[in-house]
């Protein structure tokens, strides 16, 4: 298993500029989340999904969009990037039987370095 | 909501010395509390984590150690080595929520 992937590992955008920063996992987990990590900072919620067809805001979702219309894939889109933007993002994913159940190890993608100039 | 404070935020030892790093937690309903360490440069990866039905646990130089009642869970590392250096992050998960909680983190240095 590959576990967790993100593309690109680097990018600089300009102010304005768009792109979607990718995520895959082939663990089969039901549950994936978006994270920002600003310089020497903890991690921010920016997105999280339970299932395909199923997303919501974590705790810093403007300026962000996602979408999961598969099992495997949880792309993160960045409309109008500003400097504020610049961070470092990690892709995760785990698996719970649900609310109530089991829940599993957040499992890390290796991180997409973002520079907006 | 569910609010996890981790301190300190940043611990030097000796090595062969132990390091304990603290976090509590504001919800009640958690009942999951993972650990996780991040090198430099690095992704977060889990070291250890523990459920509310067990008041510790053990794997090798790390342990875990969960009160409920004060709301505050542990992390114990004994006979620290140079490559424990990096920032350790404990999280906390309600019960009925989808997410974990992340703690500020830890800065951790082990001197040779």
């Amino acid at each position: 298993n590959a576990g967790v992937t993100q593309t690109p590992k680097f990018r600089i955008l300009k102010i304005g500029q768009s792109m979607t920063l990718q995520c895959t996992q082939d663990m089969n987990h039901n549950y994936m989340y978006w994270y920002r990590q600003d310089p020497g900072m903890g991690l921010k919620l920016i997105y999280y999904s339970v299932g395909a067809g199923i997303t919501d805001k974590g705790e810093v979702p403007n300026g962000y969009n996602v979408s999961r219309s598969t099992t495997e894939d949880f792309p993160l889109r960045l409309e109008l990037a500003a400097p504020s933007q610049t961070s470092v993002y990690f892709c995760a994913s785990s698996y719970s039987t649900g609310s109530g159940g089991s829940y599993n190890e957040q499992f890390f993608g290796p991180g997409t370095r973002l520079t907006v100039l | 909501g569910e609010n996890v404070e981790q301190h300190p935020s940043t611990l030097s030892v000796q090595e062969g010395d132990s390091a304990v790093i603290k976090c509590t937690y504001s919800d009640s309903a958690s009942n999951y509390f993972p650990w996780y360490k991040q090198e430099l440069g690095k992704r977060p990866q889990l070291i250890i984590d523990i459920r509310s039905n067990v008041g510790e646990k053990k794997d090798q130089r790390i342990a875990v150690t969960l009160n409920k009642t004060a709301k505050h869970f542990s992390l114990h590392i004994t006979e620290t080595q140079p490559e424990d250096s990096a920032v350790y992050f404990c999280a906390a998960k309600v019960d009925s929520s989808y997410k974990l909680i992340f703690g500020s983190g830890t800065r951790l240095l082990v001197r040779p």
